[in-house]
């Protein structure tokens, strides 16, 4: 597609519950990133892929969380045993190549979101 | 540590007026990289300027003009003639260059920008 798609836009689920969030990342992007933003917050990094294999995932909060990108392409956020605290919008970001490569603009596309409720 | 500070939370201005949105940051790399993104009521978070630490260049790109103080740790962003079209929220981010993740942007907690007609 043209940009970056996130699924589901929105998301109700119940305190306990497994959550899988899909982004497909814009065609020839190698770089793609999650961020969660809590309402009236920025947003806050979770983890960073370079191709299939996370080159940083420090910003996950916890071993709830969890991300994949098993073809370097499409990638899956899963949150197990879901809390009330985990509601926010969780949002997708692709860039070309290495962000800190020479020549890149560091400029990141971003989905729009998908906004999940824990009740 | 690493921080980006936006100070004011709302901010409301009628059409045509200039306004300023303040951004300072607080890292310890030499070499790191600043941003303005804009974040439209639908969400998806737009790029707006990239600037390196080692160029204070300040720029101007129609009514969006940007002031890079490195002795103040500021990235300030201005809006000249503002239109109704530009409420959005605007964040100002932080990649550090060395050390941590290539890929961390560190936002600010945004600036909610109501321009009324």
């Amino acid at each position: 597609g043209a940009g970056v798609s996130q699924t589901p836009s929105n998301k109700v689920t119940e305190k306990g519950k497994y959550v899988e969030l899909r982004c497909d990342p814009i065609s020839g992007h190698t770089a793609l990133y999650w961020y969660r933003q809590s309402l009236g917050q920025g947003p806050e990094f979770l983890i960073y892929f370079q191709g299939t294999g996370a080159a940083d995932d420090s910003g996950l909060p916890n071993d709830r969380f969890f991300a994949v990108r098993p073809e370097g392409s499409v990638s899956t956020l899963k949150i197990q045993r879901t809390e009330r605290g985990d509601s926010a919008v969780y949002l997708c970001a692709s860039s070309l190549n290495n962000p800190t490569a020479s020549g890149h603009t560091g400029e990141l596309f971003f989905g729009e979101g998908s906004r999940l409720t824990v009740l | 540590a690493q921080k980006v500070t936006q100070a004011q939370t709302e901010i409301s201005v009628v059409e045509k007026e200039d306004v300023t949105l303040d951004c300072v940051y607080e890292t310890r790399d030499t070499t790191y990289y600043l941003f303005w993104y804009k974040q439209p009521p639908s969400g998806e978070l737009v790029f707006l300027i990239r600037r390196n630490s080692f160029d204070e260049q300040n720029e101007i790109s129609g009514r969006y003009s940007w002031n890079f103080q490195k002795s103040t740790s500021s990235f300030n962003f201005t809006i000249t003639a503002s239109q109704v079209v530009d409420s959005a929220v605007y964040f100002c981010a932080l990649r550090p260059r060395g050390g941590g993740s290539q890929g961390n942007l560190i936002f600010g907690k945004g600036t909610k920008l109501s321009v009324k007609p």
